[in-house]
Parts: C-alpha cells; sequence; structure tokens
C-alpha cells in the first residue's frame, strides 16, 4: 500500500526558532498534500492544501506567513513552522493523495516549543 | 461547507459487545465517506472507505459502516468488540471533485474503550 513518513517524529525547538517538518510519499506520487493539526484529545483540523508546484491554499483562521508550505515535488512537502511560540506546540499529520485521490496519512510531528 | 458530527465522544464496552459508533454529514454534493481508527500512540489508519456502489462497505479488522444517502449518515459497527479496539475512531468525508484530490473534513471523533 501506499506509504506516507513524515520526518522528525519528534521535536523539541526553542520560542522564536523556526522548524521544518518534512512529508514525503515513498512509493507514489503525490499531486496533492494536505497539512493537519491534532491538538490533544481532538480531531484533525486541516490547516492547507498544497499541489504540486503551486501555492497552498490555507484554511480560514490559519497565517500563512507562520506556516510556510512548499511542495516543490510530487513526493515531498514541507511545513515550516517560523518564529514558534509555545502555543504552536502539537501534532502535525501530513497526508498525501495520488491519482486515486484517497489520502494516505504520515505518522506525524510531535512539535513541543519551549 | 461540510461538517461531520459524532454524537459519541466517549463508549465504553465489555467484550464481545456489539458497537456502533454514529456519524452524520452535510455537504451539499456527492461525497466520499471514511472511518479511521488512531491507536493509543499511533498514527490515522484506513478502517474503511465509500465511494461508490454497494452501501454497506467492510473494512479492517471486522468493521463495516453503512451509507445511509437519506439519513446523511454513515455508522460504524462491529458485532463482537475485542480489547484491542480500545482507540479513537474519526469518520471523515470529502466532496468527490473532477482531477484534484478534496480535504478531508473530520468528525470530533469516539474514544472506545473496551474493559475486559
Amino acid at each position: 500500500g501506499a506509504v506516507v513518513s513524515q520526518h522528525p517524529s519528534r521535536v523539541i525547538c526553542k520560542s522564536g526558532t523556526s522548524v521544518k517538518i518534512e512529508c514525503r510519499s515513498l512509493d507514489f506520487q503525490a499531486t496533492t498534500m494536505f497539512w493537519y493539526r491534532q491538538f490533544p484529545k481532538q480531531s484533525l483540523m486541516l490547516m492547507a492544501t498544497s499541489n504540486e508546484g503551486s501555492k497552498a491554499t490555507y484554511e480560514q483562521g490559519v497565517e500563512k506567513d507562520k506556516f510556510l508550505i512548499n511542495h516543490a515535488s510530487l513526493t515531498l512537502s514541507t511545513l515550516t513552522v517560523t518564529s514558534a511560540h509555545p502555543e504552536d506546540s502539537s501534532f502535525y499529520i501530513c497526508s498525501a493523495a495520488g491519482l486515486s485521490y484517497e489520502q494516505y496519512f504520515g505518522p506525524g510531528t510531535r512539535l513541543t516549543v519551549t | 461547507a461540510q461538517s461531520v458530527s459524532q454524537h459519541n465522544h466517549h463508549v465504553i464496552l465489555s467484550e464481545a459487545a456489539s458497537l456502533e459508533l454514529g456519524c452524520n454529514y452535510s455537504y451539499g454534493g456527492t461525497v466520499n465517506l471514511f472511518w479511521y481508527v488512531q491507536y493509543p500512540g499511533q498514527h490515522l489508519q484506513l478502517l474503511l472507505k465509500y465511494f461508490s456502489g454497494d452501501p454497506l462497505v467492510k473494512g479492517i479488522k471486522g468493521f463495516e459502516a453503512e451509507f445511509i444517502k437519506s439519513k446523511f449518515s454513515f455508522n460504524l459497527r462491529k458485532p463482537s468488540v475485542q480489547w484491542s479496539d480500545t482507540a479513537e475512531y474519526f469518520c471523515a468525508v470529502n466532496g468527490v471533485l473532477t482531477g484534484t484530490a478534496s480535504k478531508l473534513t473530520f468528525g470530533t471523533g469516539t474514544r472506545l474503550q473496551v474493559t475486559l
């Protein structure tokens, strides 16, 4: 089946620094990738949708200058949390969709901002 | 805008009991429907999905779900739960678009706790 990886799985950073999270589709070409955020014991909230080679589409309330998304190739999307603050601490999950339009989820990245 | 409601937030069942988790959605068009499971400390896994055809879909681990279009529902069922089914269950929906994947909207999740 389709496999999506995320790196790193866990990251701790200091307030004010930036963190980059990678999402890769390992065995298929992902024309669309999605980034979600999940708070403890809550559901997944979509942050943005990115299509390869285009600018990401952000959901209402998500700051595009804070959460930079790049989808430069059909197998890689990155999410950069800029000037991170403690309230950005969360579980970030990506998903990737290819020709079947079904989304395959990565294992998630737990970000802790101190 | 699409939305998904899961009415059961926390369900506690004894092993071998039957399970039904409710899911209702709101969307003005054709939809794809999904149930995902998240075991403690693990990532989301697809349990089953409905794209078209037979409204009764069977998934992994003995789960099934029935799409009732008139009720905008996609309830998840399992005849006999096991302790290992303890997890968080999410219902999700996306609209059918031509030529591209569309975003998923998730319900708030139902925490299932199965006791021995």
